[in-house]
């Protein structure tokens, strides 16, 4: 079973500059989640999708930030513009809707902003 | 406030010690609570807790929970060079809108550093 993708795997970018990450989650899981990880911190919820809906964006920046997953399957994160805070990894995960699984991780986008 | 506490942040050891990572919360509606392993980015699943007492077992590690004190440990034997990482305690946030565990609530992890 092929794992969650996510690329880049590294970026670097200005402050005020724009930046998009992509997520394909594992084959047939409905529930798609964006993790932000500040250096020495645990991973932080920025959104949860179910299927190609929203259902929790309590934590996401939406001044700056904004995700979308068309068609219930890959999903992007934007951040526009980016400031120096936003460096920090990025994780994607994905799962099934049954309580007894756990939430498959990505290997992540690690983020600098000079 | 919803929390997960972990305890040490670091710790050094050599091959062969026995360690003990420690793991608190406080979160209403307790479902279960969740260990990863960090190494570079990718966290990896380690056990989920969801009844006191009971120990979780995987070859040298092993985990239990204690809902009364509010509290897990996990528990490496004989430690080797490929268990340094940083491992992570969490706990599902008790707004759950669907998906396996919804929300995590993450602590801050214990990074182990295991020496030759």
């Amino acid at each position: 079973e092929a794992g969650v993708a996510q690329s880049p795997r590294y970026k670097i970018i200005e402050k005020r500059q724009s930046v998009a990450f992509w997520c394909n989650p594992i084959s047939g899981h409905a529930t798609l989640y964006w993790y932000q990880q500040i250096l020495g911190q645990g991973p932080k919820l920025l959104i949860q999708f179910q299927n190609n809906g929203v259902v929790d964006d309590s934590q996401l920046p939406k001044d700056r930030f904004s995700a979308e997953r068309l068609k219930g399957v890959d999903s992007t994160l934007k951040i526009q513009p980016a400031k120096l805070e936003d460096s920090a990894v990025y994780l994607c995960a994905s799962s099934t809707q049954r309580l007894e699984d756990t939430q498959y991780f990505g290997p992540g986008t690690r983020l600098t902003v000079l | 406030e919803d929390k997960v506490v972990q305890s040490p942040l670091s710790l050094v050891v050599h091959e062969g010690d026995t360690v003990t990572l420690n793991c608190s919360y406080e979160v209403t509606n307790f479902r279960s609570l969740l260990w990863y392993k960090q190494e570079k980015k990718a966290p990896t699943f380690l056990f989920m807790l969801t009844s006191s007492g009971i120990e979780k077992k995987s070859g040298r590690l092993s985990s239990i929970l204690d809902k009364k004190e509010l509290f897990s440990i996990l528990n490496i034997t004989a430690t080797q060079t490929g268990d340094s990482a940083v491992y992570l305690c969490a706990v599902p946030h008790p707004r759950n809108y669907g998906g396996s565990q919804g929300n995590l609530i993450f602590g801050k992890g214990t990074k182990l550093s295991v020496k030759p």
